[in-house]
Formats: C-alpha cells, sequence, structure tokens
C-alpha cells in the first residue's frame, strides 16, 4: 500500500460545477497537508497549505484536512476552463522534509 | 523574483551516454530538492540539501546517480550511464528551510527522454 493514495481519474466537469478531490494516507505522523496544479509541461505550482487538521479557504478552493480519517480534500467552486490541469496532493512530517506525493488526478472542465 | 530555474527544458540521449541537469534555487532558500516524476505519477524525492549538505538522499540510486551543491547554492544533478528507466521528468524545487515549511516551488523541470 502506498502512503498516499489519490484517484488518478480522469475527472470532467461541465464550467461552473464544483469539484472534488480527495486523497487518503496512511503515515499518521505527516503534519503538512498540501495541494498542487500542474499543468501540461510546467512543475507543481503550490495552491493550497494547510497545517494539521481544520479548513482553509483561498478564493474558489476550499481545503480540508481530518487527520482522525487520514483524509485530505480540495474543493473548487465556481470550476473554469483554466482550472483544467492534474492536482496532486502532497504532505510530509514538518520541518524541510520530502513531500510525499499522491499519484495526482486530471481535471478538464469544459466549456 | 525569479523562481526556481532549470536548464535544460528538454534532452534526449542514447542509453549509457552522461547527462547533467542544472537548477538555480529562489534566492535565499536554504533547502533544495531534486524529485524524479514518472509518466502519470506524482514527483519522488531523490535528494535534499541543506545548504551545502546533502541531508537525505537515501533514494538517490548512487550508483549511476550523483549530485552537488557547491557554495549551497546551485546545485546539479547527474546521471551517468543513463539508462531506458530514466526518462522521466527532473524536478528541482526549493524551499526557506530552517523549519519553515510553507510549501515548495518548483522548477518547470527536466525532461529527459533515453532512446
Amino acid at each position: 500500500q502506498k502512503e498516499v493514495e489519490q484517484d488518478p481519474g480522469p475527472l470532467s466537469v461541465p464550467e461552473g460545477a464544483i469539484v472534488s478531490l480527495n486523497c487518503t494516507y496512511s503515515n499518521s505522523a505527516f503534519q503538512y497537508f498540501m495541494w498542487y496544479r500542474q499543468y501540461s509541461r510546467k512543475g507543481p505550482e503550490l495552491l493550497m497549505y494547510t497545517y494539521s487538521s481544520g479548513n482553509k479557504e483561498d478564493g474558489r478552493f476550499t481545503a480540508q484536512v481530518d487527520k482522525s480519517s487520514k483524509y485530505i480534500s480540495l474543493f473548487i467552486r465556481d470550476s473554469q476552463p483554466s482550472d483544467s490541469a492534474t492536482y496532486l496532493c502532497a504532505m510530509s512530517k514538518g520541518g524541510s522534509e520530502k513531500l510525499v506525493f499522491g499519484k495526482g488526478t486530471k481535471l478538464t472542465v469544459n466549456p | 523574483e525569479a523562481g526556481v530555474v532549470q536548464s535544460p527544458r528538454y534532452k534526449i540521449i542514447e542509453k549509457k551516454q552522461p547527462v547533467a541537469f542544472w537548477c538555480n534555487p529562489i534566492s535565499g532558500h536554504n533547502t533544495l530538492y531534486w524529485y524524479r516524476q514518472n509518466l502519470g505519477q506524482g514527483p519522488e524525492l531523490l535528494i535534499r540539501y541543506e545548504n551545502e549538505e546533502a541531508v537525505d538522499d537515501s533514494q538517490l540510486p548512487k550508483d549511476r546517480f550523483s549530485a552537488e551543491r557547491l557554495k549551497g547554492v546551485d546545485s546539479t544533478l547527474k546521471i551517468q550511464p543513463a539508462e531506458l528507466g530514466d526518462s522521466a521528468v527532473y524536478l528541482c524545487a526549493s524551499s526557506p528551510g530552517q523549519g519553515k515549511n510553507y510549501g515548495y516551488t518548483f522548477g518547470s523541470g527536466t525532461r529527459l527522454t533515453v532512446v
């Protein structure tokens, strides 16, 4: 079993839809949780960063962390065609330690 | 502010040939990482530097891979000799370090194709 599991999709939604992306993990030592967006032939770009449990909102994006269930989510409201990309969850034990990534979910938002 | 700069963007080499990738991190970032991303997968750490010191290289295939970060700034990752299975995107990232994990900043990567 991999430390971080993420459904690779692909996921296709119409413009304006609410998108829900999820990851589960097995290592209870993870303290920092991140979502990265990766466009084709580009490096991952940090979208959301959360320490420990709770919710964090930034514009149309909401990240949730439930450490008791070892489950994290990213919600995208009013999705736009420009949101079409691969979304990677990532987590670390802390400090500057390595990030452990999920496989990524490929999202397409259709106009 | 310039981001993490990597070169070259693309490289095609024949198997058994050597190849090198270069990374310039964000100014002032003490921690530098090299990740490898295979097609359809998330990035996986190869090596992490705190300033000049390699503090985590447990996943670096040391028989053919080497890395250095002279003067604690730029870094070079080398493969010699390359194998077909080394075809991947090699990503460099940097972070402020010193316990400040605000998420990394990644470069655009070097896409390596070994034929």
